[in-house]
């Protein structure tokens, strides 16, 4: 069974414009919500992440969305760059320890 | 410094064979892991230790062994390596706690089975 679901597989979007990737999760017990970048040849690194008791968290042109009641959260890229082309995956945590990631999603922004 | 080092950083290698690919993580994190990333870029776990003790063992060959001499260490030993093994293997370590946490991933090993 799939803790976590993402959409879309793959997004293209021209420069400038903004990246919208979603995740639904099943577990309520989850307790802390992140996203993470990965580019060819290097592991996933961290990007901005989100707890359930908030509803949005913006960091620079990253914002997470986070619908509790719905049980899905979704990763908005704004002024999207050539240089953010990159695998992104939403993950769900559960007791700081069980990581459950998304399938990813393969953002290629156009110049 | 790097966070999450695991060496090599590629391995081929033929069926059959025994290797081991070693992580080392020198953030004082107290859960270490190792993921599978197949060729669709889909990262599965396989292995979490947790100040040396396993808590977490996905439904894995038990080919696959992981191996903690220490708690910075999380070593992925693999017996009789077969062609589906192939795929980019990651260690990652996190500390858990105070409501948030956060996982730090190496570089990988790419294992290519022939």
């Amino acid at each position: 069974q799939q803790q976590v679901k993402q959409s879309p597989q793959s997004l293209i979007v021209q420069k400038g414009g903004i990246s919208i990737i979603n995740c639904a999760y099943e577990n309520t017990a989850f307790d802390y919500f992140p996203w993470y970048q990965q580019f060819p040849g290097k592991g996933p690194a961290l990007l901005i992440a989100i707890r359930p008791d908030v509803s949005e968290k913006k960091e620079g042109r990253f914002t997470i969305s986070f619908n509790k009641s719905a049980k899905q959260f979704s990763l908005h890229i704004m002024d999207s760059q050539p240089g953010d082309s990159a695998t992104y995956f939403c993950a769900s945590i559960y007791n700081f320890t069980k990581f459950y990631f998304g399938s990813g999603t393969k953002l290629n922004v156009k110049p | 410094d790097t966070a999450v080092s695991q060496t090599p950083k590629y391995l081929v290698t033929q069926m059959g064979n025994d290797k081991s690919i070693k992580c080392e993580q020198n953030l004082g994190h107290d859960t270490m892991y190792w993921y599978k990333q197949d060729s669709k870029k889909f990262l599965k776990i396989m292995f979490s230790y947790n100040n040396k003790e396993l808590i977490i063992n996905e439904t894995v060959p038990n080919r696959f062994s992981p191996k903690s001499p220490d708690k910075a260490h999380l070593n992925l030993h693999i017996n009789s390596l077969e062609l589906g093994d192939s795929a980019v293997y990651f260690c990652a370590s996190s500390q858990g706690g105070q409501g948030r946490t956060e996982a730090f991933f190496g570089q990988g090993t790419r294992l290519t089975v022939v």
